[in-house]
Formats: structure tokens, sequence, C-alpha cells
């Protein structure tokens, strides 16, 4: 069975660059057709899709987060990546990692969940 | 962008009611919109896909439809493991976006 985990610091400072982690178990981030994508919660808000990456590496992001935005994959480790640049309180969020099996298809798989904190 | 809008934002209901939720989208998403139930501390949860279709283990009190621009989630009858807040989604464009979700809450 697919699992998700998310991992990386859970406290950034203003304007730095939020790093965060997504291990994938019980699949292959090579396996064709499959995007693999983050999405975040803000305190009190709703579900914010931020981009996601392709396995062929392909990438496609949210238009009001592209200039911060950068997802990458290690295929080695199993993982992608989000980086998240020049970050305020705003970016304050749960960031879930998830999956989609096809370009329309759902998030048919998530991570757990993991809270960043962006204040000095 | 394509801009979701969800109705209610938030509606109380009792255990047994029947519940709908209304998205509709600002262009044309032909069926591809799919529903979300997401509890405190949990990951989303996938219910309906492609605007009517029962995910695998959902429970059949779910259901979803529409085409176009307009779509309902209904419950049929309303557990109390039901009380959650309900997100639409859309990826008919590359700029995925969600509804900004109703809560649903006991009456």
């Amino acid at each position: 069975q697919l699992q998700l985990q998310e991992s990386g610091p859970g406290l950034v400072k203003p304007s730095e660059t939020l790093s965060l982690t997504c291990t994938v178990s019980g699949g292959s981030i090579s396996s064709s057709s499959y995007y693999w994508d983050w999405i975040r919660q803000s305190p009190g808000k709703g579900l914010q899709w931020i981009g996601n990456i392709y396995y062929t590496g392909t990438t496609y992001y949210n238009p009001s987060l592209r200039s911060r935005v950068t997802i990458f994959k290690d295929t080695s480790k199993n993982q992608f990546s989000l980086k998240l640049s020049s970050v305020t309180a705003a970016d304050t969020a749960v960031y879930y990692c998830a999956r989609q099996e096809y370009r329309n298809s759902p998030f048919d798989s998530w991570g757990q969940g993991t809270l960043v904190t962006v204040s000095s | 962008d394509i801009q979701m809008t969800q109705s209610p934002s938030s509606l109380s209901a009792s255990v047994g009611d029947r519940v709908t939720i209304t998205c509709r989208a600002s262009q044309s998403i032909s069926t591809y919109l799919h529903w979300y139930q997401h509890k405190p501390g949990k990951a989303p949860k996938l219910l309906i896909y492609a605007a009517s279709s029962l995910q695998n283990g959902v429970p059949s009190r779910f259901s979803g439809s529409g085409s176009g621009t307009d779509f309902t989630l209904t419950i049929s009858s309303l557990q109390p493991e039901d009380f959650a807040t309900y997100y639409c989604q859309q990826n008919y464009d590359t700029s995925i976006t969600f509804g900004q979700g109703t809560r649903l809450e006991i009456k």
C-alpha cells in the first residue's frame, strides 16, 4: 500500500526558505503517469494546491506561488521535495504531499501533513 | 485560474438528515471535479472522483452529480462520523484549485 510521509523543519524564520521532503513507500515515484503534489492549509483557511512534479520531472506550479516555489525529485531515494523561498507568516500552514495517478485524477493518496510555522 | 465556489460555507444538520453541498466552477470543467472530506488533524479523504464515481471503501450514502459548471455532493442520511469540512477540487486546468470548503456541523 502506498504511503507518503512529509519531513522537514517545523519552524522557519521570515525571509528564509522552507524545505520539505516527501518520502514515498510502497510505490515508485518513477512509475509512469503519476504526478506528485504539494498542498497546504493555512490556519483557519481552506486547501491550496502548491504544485506538482510529473514522473518525467516536468513541474507545474500555482501561479500565485510560482515565483517562490521549486519542486524536485530524488529518484534514488524515492523522494520529492518542496522549496518555498522568502517565506512570511502567511506561509504558516500544514503542508501535505499527495499523489495523482493521471493529470485529471484526484489526490488518492496523502501524507499525514506537517505543520510549518514561520516566525522569528 | 478556475475559481471554485462552494455553498453553503457552513451547514448545521442532524444525524439522519439528507444534506446537499453545491460547487460551482467559473468555467466549464467537464467532469474533472472531485470531493474530499477533511477532519482536523487528518489528511483529506477522497470521497467522489470524476464528479460522480464513488471512491473504493466510501459508504454509499455519499453521492455526487453534475457536469460543466455545477456540481453537488449529497449525503443521504448523515452519520455522526460525517461531521467534517468538505471540499470540491478541479483539475480540468493544470492549475488545480479547491473550493473554499463547507463546514458541516451538528445541530
